[in-house]
Formats: structure tokens, sequence, C-alpha cells
């Protein structure tokens, strides 16, 4: 089936110190893996998306790994400041046109 | 352009009553996607479009739901004889690709 498992459901992290969401998924013909950002009343933003011929790919705090073989990968924000307080969710495509998401970690930055 | 736009905003509707939500997705897009989230979840899919071919559904897409985009630009989501199980934030994408998705605000639907 297509499956994806995201932990943790909540965190908090003082202000400045760094956060680290996982997801692990179920098929390993998965080729797309983007993280969203969520605000509260808002619609998902997509905010670092990778596929599946990378490892790692970085955008100033943010960064995403991936592990095909272990079939998980990761969301790592450094630096973290107030703004980043939101729901993160990790999606997988899994060879279709849909994406399948997690069911989100609530962000909490701690000032 | 702006980004996806949903209309309306906030919806509340009576048990049985029929509602239709419509998304403007981003221009240039040809392909647009309705999903729905409740409460503490992820968005869910719901059916996809690529143009004005609907290509894909879901089976959460009971025979009371129904989805157009007629001309491929703008699209619609009915939801017939509405039940309180319905009640969820109904959102719509658009992207070029099968990556990139754009979602709209969503459509909050309470149903009482």
């Amino acid at each position: 089936g297509e499956n994806v498992e995201q932990h943790p459901s909540t965190l908090s992290v003082q202000e400045g110190d760094s956060a680290v969401i996982k997801c692990t998924y179920s098929d390993s013909a998965s080729n797309y893996f983007p993280w969203y950002k969520q605000e509260l009343g808002k619609g998902p933003q997509l905010i670092i998306d990778i596929r599946s011929n990378v490892g790692e790919k970085k955008d100033q705090r943010i960064a995403v790994t991936l592990n095909k073989t272990a079939k998980h990968f990761s969301l790592h924000i450094t630096e973290t400041q107030p703004e980043d307080s939101a729901v993160y969710f990790c999606a997988v495509n899994f060879g279709n046109e849909k994406l399948t998401f997690g069911t989100g970690t609530r962000l909490t930055i701690i000032p | 352009d702006t980004g996806v736009s949903q209309n309306p905003r906030h919806k509340i509707t009576k048990r049985g009553q029929n509602v239709t939500f419509r998304c403007d997705p981003i221009s240039e897009h040809n392909r647009l996607y309705w999903y729905r989230q409740t409460l503490g979840q992820g968005p869910e899919f719901l059916t996809y479009f690529q143009n004005e071919a609907q290509l894909e559904k879901s089976r959460l897409l009971s025979d009371r739901f129904s989805a157009e985009r007629p001309k491929g630009s703008f699209s619609t989501l009915e939801i017939q004889r509405t039940e309180q199980g319905d009640s969820a934030m109904y959102l719509c994408a658009s992207s070029l690709e099968y990556y990139g998705y754009t979602f709209g605000s969503g459509t909050r639907l309470t149903v009482v």
C-alpha cells in the first residue's frame, strides 16, 4: 500500500536550535518527496522538495535528506526562528499523479 | 497571477443541502487537484484533472461528489446531499508537472 508515517507529531525547539522531522514510506517506486508548511487558516506551502536521484538538497536554513534504501527522508531546519512555528507535512509521490501526505508535525519555536 | 484562488473561504450548510466550491488555478498550469483535509490530518487526494480531462478519482469521492473543469481553466467541486462527515477543508492545487504543487487557501465546509 501507499503509506507515509511522520514523526514526531509535535516538536518544541528553543529559538536558534535545530529541528528535525522524519518520514518513512512504504513503496520503493516513490520518486518525489516534498515538504509543506501550513499556517493556521492557510493552505500548505511547498518549502522544499527532493527527487529520487538526489540524496540531499539545501535551501538556506532548510535541508532535506533522502535515504531510498531505508525508505525515509527528513526535514532539517537550522537556526530556528519564531516564524518557523507551523504544521509541517511530508508527502510522497508513489509513481502516479497524486501525493500521499504524512499526518503532520506541529513545530513550536520557543523564544 | 496571485496564485491558486478558492471561493468561498468558508461555507456553513445544513445537512442534506448541496454545495459547490470553485478553484481558479495558476493560469499556465494544466494540472489541477482537489484534496480534502480534516482536523489534525494531512490532505487526502480526491481527484485530478489534466486540462479538462478528469484522469483519476479517489475511492473517497463518493457518488455524491462531482468535479468538473470545463475548458481546462477553473474547476468546481459539488457535494450533493451533504452529511456531517463532509465537514472538512477542501483544498485545490495546480501544477505544470506532477511535482511542485501550489495549493490554494482552501474552502472550509461545516455541515450542521
